[in-house]
C-alpha cells in the first residue's frame, strides 16, 4: 500500500486563507478526498474528486491537485473550521484499497 | 438518506475476537455502486482503514491487519460485520463503519463505537 503525508498542524488567522496539503504517489493516479473531524465526532466529507463539495459544505472549502500533491483550501477561515482534516485516496496498487493521510490539526487564531 | 450504525461490545479481553456489526438504513448493502468499509481511530491518533466488502462478498483488507480481519455481509439484514482476532491493547480504538463510492469517497460514516481491549 501507499502512504499519504500531511503536515501535523497548521494555523490561520480568522478570516484569512489557509491551504492544507496531502502528498503521496497514489495522488498521481487518483484524486484525494478531504474530511473534517471535530472532537468527539465522526469525520465529515468536505471535498471529493477534482473539486466537489457535498451538499451543506460552505463554498469557502475548495480542493486542487498537482502531481503528487493535493490541497484543501479554506478561503476566509471561520472559528468553526478549527478541526482535524484528513485526506484519503485509493491505493496506487489498482486494487480498491484505501489510504489515509495522518491528519492536520487546523487552529484558527 | 443513508445512515449507518455500529453495534457490539465496548470491552474485549486481550487475545479474544472483536466483533462489530454495522446496520444500514435508508439504503441497501446490495447496491452495486458502493463498497462498505470499516475504519478505526485509536484515541488521539489518526484514521486507519481496516477493509472493504462488496455486496457480492468480495473483500479487501489493509495489509497490516489482513491475517486477523474478517469482513462479511448479510444482505437479508442489510448489515455488514467485522471480526478482528487476537486483539491487543493496540486495537483499542473508535471503530467506524462507512459507505465508500467510486474514487474512495467515504460518505456517510457511522457515529463510531469505542472498543477497549483490556482484561
Amino acid at each position: 500500500s501507499s502512504e499519504l503525508t500531511q503536515d501535523p498542524a497548521v494555523s490561520v488567522a480568522l478570516g484569512q486563507t489557509v491551504r492544507i496539503t496531502c502528498q503521496g504517489d497514489s495522488l498521481r493516479s487518483y484524486y484525494a478526498n478531504w474530511y473534517q473531524q471535530k472532537p468527539g465526532q465522526a469525520p465529515v466529507l468536505v471535498i471529493y474528486g477534482k473539486n466537489n463539495r457535498p451538499s451543506g459544505i460552505p463554498d469557502r472549502f475548495s480542493g486542487s491537485s498537482s502531481g503528487n500533491t493535493a490541497s484543501l483550501t479554506i478561503t476566509g477561515a471561520q472559528a468553526e473550521d478549527e478541526a482535524d482534516y484528513y485526506c484519503n485516496s485509493r491505493d496506487s496498487s489498482g486494487n480498491p484499497l484505501l489510504v489515509f493521510g495522518g491528519g492536520t490539526k487546523l487552529t484558527v487564531l | 438518506q443513508v445512515q449507518l450504525q455500529e453495534s457490539g461490545p465496548g470491552l474485549v479481553k486481550p487475545s479474544e475476537t472483536l466483533s462489530l456489526t454495522c446496520t444500514v438504513s435508508g439504503g441497501s448493502v446490495s447496491s452495486g455502486s458502493y463498497y462498505w468499509s470499516w475504519i478505526r481511530q485509536p484515541p488521539g491518533k489518526g484514521l486507519e482503514w481496516i477493509g472493504n466488502i462488496y455486496y457480492s462478498g468480495s473483500t479487501n483488507h489493509n495489509p497490516s491487519l489482513k491475517s486477523r480481519v474478517t469482513i462479511s455481509v448479510d444482505t437479508s439484514k442489510n448489515q455488514f460485520s467485522l471480526k478482528l482476532s487476537s486483539v491487543t491493547a493496540a486495537d483499542t480504538a473508535v471503530y467506524y463503519c462507512a459507505r465508500v463510492s467510486l474514487g474512495a469517497v467515504i460518505d456517510p460514516w457511522g457515529q463510531g463505537t469505542l472498543v477497549t481491549v483490556s482484561s
